[in-house]
């Protein structure tokens, strides 16, 4: 069975960083492109960035680009993201997705989310 | 960026009825369209992708449809459980973007 377990969310003042963990069961990492999705609150969803099975390509959205940085250990089967320079527009609900192939497309499997919350 | 617009933003429906959810994007997304419904607390459930193609466990009663830059999603006869908020979202250009949402709510 497919499990996604996220952690590492908390609250950070802006400017901050954190480190989002997702721990994947079911799978073997190195097979699948994964992304990192989140969702403001009361909002709809933002696909934030994704790695592709190899792990050579990376994406990011605009809003992130820079900032942001996502990786994995396939030794540990786990995905990660890198929160650097964090703004009060980055607080949402942070989603990691699981696509059926080793290049990212749509989301077949989800986690339960970790909060990140920007604030003084 | 592909804009994915979504419509109506609330539809209202009874249970057993049939429900009509819309997306336009606007540039061509071929047919790397997939949908989702979210219940509130949950994660987001793939229900369709390749436009068409119900994911596994998906009940008949959802069908989508369409391509280019026009997709449907129809719930043939509602049940308690389909009552959520839909997004479509487009994995044809990067970056990946989703609807704003279609809230279906009981009538």
């Amino acid at each position: 069975e497919v499990q996604l377990v996220e952690s590492g969310g908390g609250l950070v003042q802006p400017g901050g960083s954190l480190r989002l963990s997702c721990a994947a069961s079911g799978f073997t990492l190195s097979n699948y492109a994964m992304s990192w999705v989140r969702q403001a609150p009361g909002k709809g969803l933002e696909w934030v960035s994704a790695i592709s099975g190899s792990g050579y390509s990376t994406y990011y959205a605009d809003s992130v680009k820079g900032r942001f940085t996502i990786s994995r250990d396939t030794s540990k089967n786990a995905l990660y993201l890198q929160m650097n320079s964090l703004r009060a527009e980055d607080t949402a609900l942070y989603y990691c997705a699981k696509h059926p192939s080793d290049w990212p497309l749509n989301g077949d499997y989800w986690g339960q989310g970790t909060l990140v919350t920007v604030s003084s | 960026e592909t804009v994915m617009t979504q419509s109506p933003a609330t539809l209202s429906v009874s249970p057993g009825e049939r429900a009509t959810l819309s997306c336009r994007a606007s540039q061509s997304v071929s047919t790397s369209l997939a949908w989702y419904h979210q219940k509130p607390g949950q994660a987001p459930r793939l229900l369709i992708s390749g436009a068409s193609t119900r994911a596994t466990g998906i009940p008949a009663r959802f069908s989508g449809s369409g391509s280019g830059t026009e997709f449907t999603l129809t719930i043939s006869s509602l049940q308690s459980e389909d009552f959520a908020v839909y997004y479509c979202q487009q994995y044809n250009n990067w970056p990946y973007t989703f609807g704003q949402g279609t809230n279906l709510e009981i009538k």
